[in-house]
């Protein structure tokens, strides 16, 4: 497609239980981001990919987040032992450089019961 | 102006009027900055953009300015319509190409007919 695309666009978990989030980027974009917004509030940054390492995680809030990106287009967003909080919109983002514009998805709204 | 939980700044105008959305950054670091508009359920939609290095960028029907002295960023936008209801967020970047964007709290423009 032409755009960012994120599957699933709705999750709905029992707490405690494992979620994987998948983004796929624009096309020959080498720097891939991933966002959380809770409602009322403007995305808050987790984690940035430039190709396929993580150049920057300085967002993710705990260690039950991990993100990977393994042939540097496709990324998944993994989040071990959901908690409620957790619950929020997650998007995903691509730019052709990094410091460049960037396209969001329409994201994933995961929501922990 | 600052929102407090999930009250976002709001500002009212009438159809064919122009905007003016504001936004304070926190960085003077920061070297590139972006205007977003998010409809209810979507991904934020890219606006327009602008370098530190510039004081003022025009689009179409739209105009950033960017003060750095004072650390402000703002957004005009020429005779609007229905369509330009939405959330506007603010963006900045630290630059270093690593990190992913701080988003300012938003502000919803409500369009009167």
């Amino acid at each position: 497609g032409a755009g960012v695309s994120q599957t699933p666009s709705n999750k709905v978990t029992e707490k405690g239980k494992y979620v994987e989030l998948r983004c796929d980027p624009i096309s020959g974009h080498t720097a891939l981001y991933w966002y959380r917004q809770s409602l009322g509030q403007g995305p808050e940054f987790l984690i940035y990919f430039q190709g396929t390492g993580a150049a920057d995680d300085s967002g993710l809030p705990n260690d039950r987040f991990f993100a990977v990106r393994p042939e540097g287009s496709v990324s998944t967003l993994k989040i071990q032992r959901t908690e409620r909080g957790d619950s929020a919109v997650y998007l995903c983002a691509s730019s052709r450089q990094p410091n460049t514009e960037a396209f969001f998805g329409q994201g994933t709204r995961l929501t922990v019961v | 102006g600052e929102s407090v939980g999930l009250h976002l700044p709001t500002l009212s105008v009438q159809e064919g009027d122009n905007s003016i959305i504001n936004c304070a950054y926190s960085n003077s670091a920061s070297d590139y900055f972006i205007w977003y508009k998010q409809e209810s359920g979507k991904g934020p939609q890219f606006i327009i953009d602008i370098r530190s290095n510039m004081d003022k960028r025009q689009g179409q029907r739209v105009t950033v300015l960017l003060n750095k002295t004072v650390k402000h960023l703002s957004l005009q936008i020429a005779a609007t319509q229905p369509g330009d209801s939405a959330v506007y967020f603010c963006a900045e970047n630290t630059g270093g190409g690593a990190d992913g964007l701080t988003f300012g709290k938003g502000t919803h423009l409500i369009i009167q007919p």
